[in-house]
C-alpha cells in the first residue's frame, strides 16, 4: 500500500523567510502533484512533476522531485501572507487499489507579518 | 466554463436518511472520482469510475455507492447516513484512466454534516 507522508503538518512562518515542505512516499512512482487549498475552497493545482529530477517554479514556490529518494520538496522563498493556505502533495499510484492519487495529510502554512 | 459542478454545496442531514451528492463534468473526461476530506487525514478515495458503465471501490467505500450511467455524471449515494460520514466531499475527473490518467480537475466540494 502506497503511503505519502508530508512534514511538517503545521508551519508558521514570518514574511520574508524561506522554508521547505517535504513529501515522502513509500513505493515507486515518477508522477507527483502539488495542490493548494484555501479554507472552504477546492484544490488548486500548483505543479505536476513527471520525472526524476523535475523542477518547476512559479513565483515564490519551487517544487522538485527525486524519484530515487522517493521525495518531493516544495520550497517557499521570501514568504508573503498570500501564501497562507494548506498544501497537499499527491503521488500517482497508476490506478492501483487505492486509486490514482494518494494524498499526504497536508501542510497548513501560516505566514505572519 | 469547463469544469466540475457539485451539488449541493452544503447539507445538514439527519442520521438514517438517504442522500445523493451530484457531480457533473463537461470536459468529456473518462475517469471520475469521489474523495472525502477529513481534518488531519487529507483526501481519501471513496469510489472511482474509469469509464461510463464501470465503477470501482477506493480506500473507504463502506456506506457509499456510485453509478456512472454516462460520461458526464457520477452521483454518490449514502444509503443510510451516519455521523461518521460528516465530511467534505470532492468530486474529481481526469483525462485518461489508470496508469494513463492525467489532468486532474476537482469540484468545489460538498460539505455534509450528519446529525
Amino acid at each position: 500500500e502506497l503511503k505519502v507522508e508530508q512534514n511538517p503538518l503545521f508551519l508558521s512562518m514570518q514574511e520574508g523567510k524561506n522554508y521547505t515542505i517535504y513529501c515522502n512516499y513509500s513505493t515507486t512512482s515518477d508522477r507527483l502533484y502539488w495542490y493548494r487549498q484555501d479554507p472552504g475552497k477546492s484544490l488548486e493545482s500548483l505543479f505536476v512533476l513527471l520525472s526524476n529530477g523535475a523542477v518547476k517554479q512559479e513565483g515564490r514556490l519551487m517544487a522538485s522531485l527525486d524519484t530515487k529518494a522517493r521525495l518531493s520538496t516544495l520550497h517557499i522563498t521570501a514568504a508573503v501572507h498570500d501564501l497562507s493556505a494548506t498544501y497537499f502533495c499527491a503521488v500517482d499510484s497508476y490506478g492501483g487499489s487505492q486509486g490514482n492519487l494518494i494524498f499526504g495529510k497536508g501542510t497548513k502554512l501560516s505566514v505572519k507579518p | 466554463i469547463a469544469g466540475i459542478t457539485q451539488a449541493p454545496t452544503s447539507q445538514i442531514l439527519a442520521a438514517g436518511r438517504r442522500m445523493t451528492l451530484r457531480c457533473t463534468q463537461d470536459m468529456r473526461h473518462n475517469a471520475m472520482y469521489w474523495y472525502r476530506q477529513d481534518l488531519g487525514l487529507g483526501l481519501r478515495l471513496i469510489h472511482y469510475s474509469n469509464t461510463a458503465g464501470t465503477t470501482g471501490k477506493g480506500e473507504v467505500p463502506d456506506g457509499y455507492s456510485v453509478s456512472r450511467a454516462n460520461t458526464d455524471d457520477f452521483p454518490l449515494t449514502l444509503a443510510s447516513a451516519v455521523p461518521s460520514q460528516t465530511s467534505v466531499y470532492f468530486c474529481a475527473s481526469s483525462k485518461g484512466t489508470g496508469a494513463r490518467a492525467y489532468g486532474y480537475t476537482f469540484g468545489s466540494g460538498t460539505r455534509l454534516t450528519v446529525v
